[in-house]
């Protein structure tokens, strides 16, 4: 497809589990970002990619959290020793890069037991 | 602190008439306003986008206003349509984007 792909769509883990969510931006896109969206709110900044490099990832939690995206095209975001405050919705977006909009993904929801 | 705001968190509008949904800002440093529609078990959606040297941007049915003085923005649907029932999101971007809380509109019938 044409659009940002995210997998799994809903991953439930244990406490304590670590799990690893899955991105595939729109090809060309040399910007990927991802989001946190708990219920209710609206989609929360996690870290920003240029390319392979991480230039920002201000809004991880704590360093349980971790992303890469060695080849500049896939992501991968990491949680680690998942704890219940992780569950929530979250999001890749990409974009051209500049003020060219980000195109979301559907989201991969993740529930913590 | 919530830099940016979205205050109702719904909108309930018959079909054929105008929608308004509302937004304000706190940091005069943005530079690029957006709106995204959000369906259920969706990701957002981009709609609409304005730069802050501007103050109108226009794309069919929807119009965004910036006030800049005041740190508002708006969006108009006119006229709105069942379809645009769903959450919109305002955000403003320095790079990444800090997005509102969001408004559920409903078109009614």
């Amino acid at each position: 497809g044409a659009g940002v792909s995210q997998s799994p769509r809903y991953k439930v883990a244990k406490r304590g589990q670590d799990v690893a969510l899955r991105c595939d931006p729109i090809s060309g896109h040399v910007s990927l970002f991802w989001y946190q969206q708990a219920l209710g709110q609206g989609p929360e900044f996690l870290t920003y990619f240029q390319n392979e490099a991480q230039l920002d990832k201000s809004g991880l939690p704590s360093d349980r959290f971790f992303a890469e995206r060695p080849e500049g095209s896939v992501s991968t975001l990491k949680i680690q020793r998942t704890q219940q405050e992780d569950s929530a919705v979250y999001l890749c977006a990409s974009s051209l890069g500049g003020t060219q909009p980000q195109h979301f993904g559907d989201g991969t929801r993740l529930s913590i037991l | 602190d919530q830099q940016v705001k979205q205050n109702s968190p719904s909108l309930s509008v018959q079909e054929g008439r105008i929608s308004i949904l509302n937004c304000d800002y706190t940091n005069s440093m943005f530079d690029y306003f957006l709106w995204y529609k959000k369906y259920p078990a969706e990701g957002p959606t981009f709609l609409i986008s304005i730069s802050s040297i501007k103050d109108k941007n226009e794309d069919g049915r929807f119009t965004v206003f910036l006030n800049k003085s005041a740190k508002h923005l708006s969006l108009h649907i006119v006229p709105s349509q069942p379809g645009d029932s769903a959450v919109y999101f305002c955000a403003a971007s320095e790079g990444k984007a800090i997005f509102g809380q969001g408004t559920r509109l409903t078109i009614n019938p």
